[in-house]
């Protein structure tokens, strides 16, 4: 069982360029959502879904964008790319039916914007 | 303000040595408590919840504490292991149906052999 797969695990991007952070899951859970994490300042929500056909903003939602068509896939796009977003970026899943239950976590995916 | 304050931020120890973090927090209302292990290049991992209720739980070499009065938590390794370098992150969840998560910003640890 792969648990979350995140794709690619490392890219350099352009300035100005569009860029889709890939992120699918095996669990079958309803919740999933998009953190960055940036040395000094922790993990940030970007954006986060409940379940499949729904989304909504986090922490700090501006630049990117998600859908979520099925319950597997969350994907995440930088639309124009800043060199602002360089970043580790962090797909979690989540099952909704419990406060208590635990976020799961891909192995990220580290963004370099030049 | 809802926030997760961890401390300290870097700590470096010998190995077999034990040592506590500190997470305190200003959430409310408070459902749970979670710290969890960031190895490096990797996602977190989940290592033990803390419900209102509960004031001690062990996972192992792990044990954490709550005080829901003072709103204050702590998770001490005992006889460490090089393999327990990792970031250490307490995630606070808000209850009353927002379902919302505070985190901390995490504290790095360092195993020495």
């Amino acid at each position: 069982i792969a648990g979350i797969t995140q794709a690619p695990t490392s890219q350099i991007l352009a300035a100005g360029r569009r860029m889709t952070l890939r992120c699918t899951q095996d669990m079958r859970h309803n919740a999933m959502y998009w953190y960055r994490q940036d040395l000094g300042l922790g993990l940030r929500l970007i954006h986060y879904s409940n379940t499949a056909g729904t989304t909504g903003k986090g922490e700090v939602p501006d630049g990117y964008s998600v859908s979520r068509a099925n319950t597997d896939d969350f994907p995440l796009t930088l639309a124009s790319a800043v060199p602002s977003q360089t970043s580790v970026y962090f797909c979690a899943t989540r099952e909704q039916d419990s406060y208590n239950s635990p976020l799961h976590f891909g192995n990220g995916t580290r963004l370099t914007v030049t | 303000k809802n926030q997760v304050e961890q401390s300290p931020q870097s700590l470096i120890i010998l190995e077999g040595k034990n040592c506590t973090l500190q997470c305190n927090y200003t959430v409310s209302p408070f459902s749970n408590l979670r710290w969890y292990k960031q190895d490096t290049g990797r996602g977190p991992v989940s290592l033990t919840i803390m419900t209102f209720s509960e004031n001690t739980k062990s996972n192992g070499r792990y044990t954490a504490t709550l005080d829901a009065d003072t709103k204050q938590s702590s998770l001490h390794i005992t006889a460490s292991q090089l393999s327990d370098s990792a970031s250490y992150i307490c995630v606070v969840v808000r209850g009353g149906g927002a379902d919302g998560l505070t985190f901390g910003k995490g504290t790095h640890l360092i195993i020495q052999p």
